[in-house]
């Protein structure tokens, strides 16, 4: 099973809004409902930001949204703050009752 | 509150085995809400998913690693594992151990701070 695709690179300016996109199959994101996304900063432990496509943990700021149609999942950042700026990861269950991530997108705040 | 700790060896050499372990503290790694799972980051990649154990101790692993990968639990010990065999460097990553929250989430909702191996 290869990983979602997701761009590289995404920026914007302070209070700007952002959209990352994660397209797979319907094999994972397109299958089910189970698409998460986690914010890394570099060095520190990935945290759980949206679930269940578009569901926030307690705590996540309502700046992040998720949503999902086929194939593709987005995630998008409203407001965009300095402290935005991380990596952020998708990832989906799969048909194989397995997990995979996408490959990750650097958001830079301008 | 719930925290997970990765520890074992840094340095691990091409066809020997790496071994890691994860202790999770705040909460019962028996409780029946939770798979828990290994995660890697290469340097410069992305995340990979590796493999997750339930408490049953009955396992899934990542297609790609299945034949070198073994993840197991000590309900005693309250603390996960993570073996894989015949590493080369394409292993050396940042590994993670995480916590999937079953029917709440449906997501890794805590993870560790991870702890880098190197194959060398």
């Amino acid at each position: 099973q290869s990983a979602p695709t997701q761009p590289a690179s995404v920026s914007g300016s302070p209070g700007q809004s952002i959209t990352i996109s994660c397209t797979g199959t319907s094999s994972d994101v397109g299958g089910f409902n189970y698409v998460s996304w986690y914010q890394h900063h570099p060095g520190k432990a990935p945290k759980l930001m949206i679930y269940d496509v578009n569901k926030r943990p307690s705590g996540v700021s309502n700046r992040f949204s998720g949503s999902k149609s086929g194939n593709t999942a987005s995630l998008t950042l409203s407001g965009l703050q300095a402290e935005d700026e991380a990596d952020y990861y998708c990832s989906s269950y799969t048909s194989s009752s397995t997990w995979v991530f996408g490959g990750g997108t650097k958001v830079t705040v301008l | 509150q719930v925290q997970l700790q990765e520890s074992g060896p840094g340095l691990v050499k091409p066809s020997q085995t790496l071994s890691l372990t994860c202790i999770v503290s705040g909460d019962s790694i028996s409780s029946g809400s939770y798979y828990w799972s290994w995660i890697r980051q290469p340097a410069g990649k992305g995340l990979e998913w590796i493999g997750r154990v339930y408490t049953s101790g009955s396992t899934i692993y990542s297609p790609s690693l299945k034949s070198r990968v073994t993840v197991s639990i000590d309900t005693s010990k309250n603390q996960f594992s993570l073996n894989l065999n015949s590493v080369t460097a394409a292993d050396t990553a940042v590994y993670y151990c995480a916590r999937f929250r079953l029917s709440e989430t449906n997501a890794f909702d805590i993870w560790g701070r991870g702890t880098m191996v190197t194959v060398s």
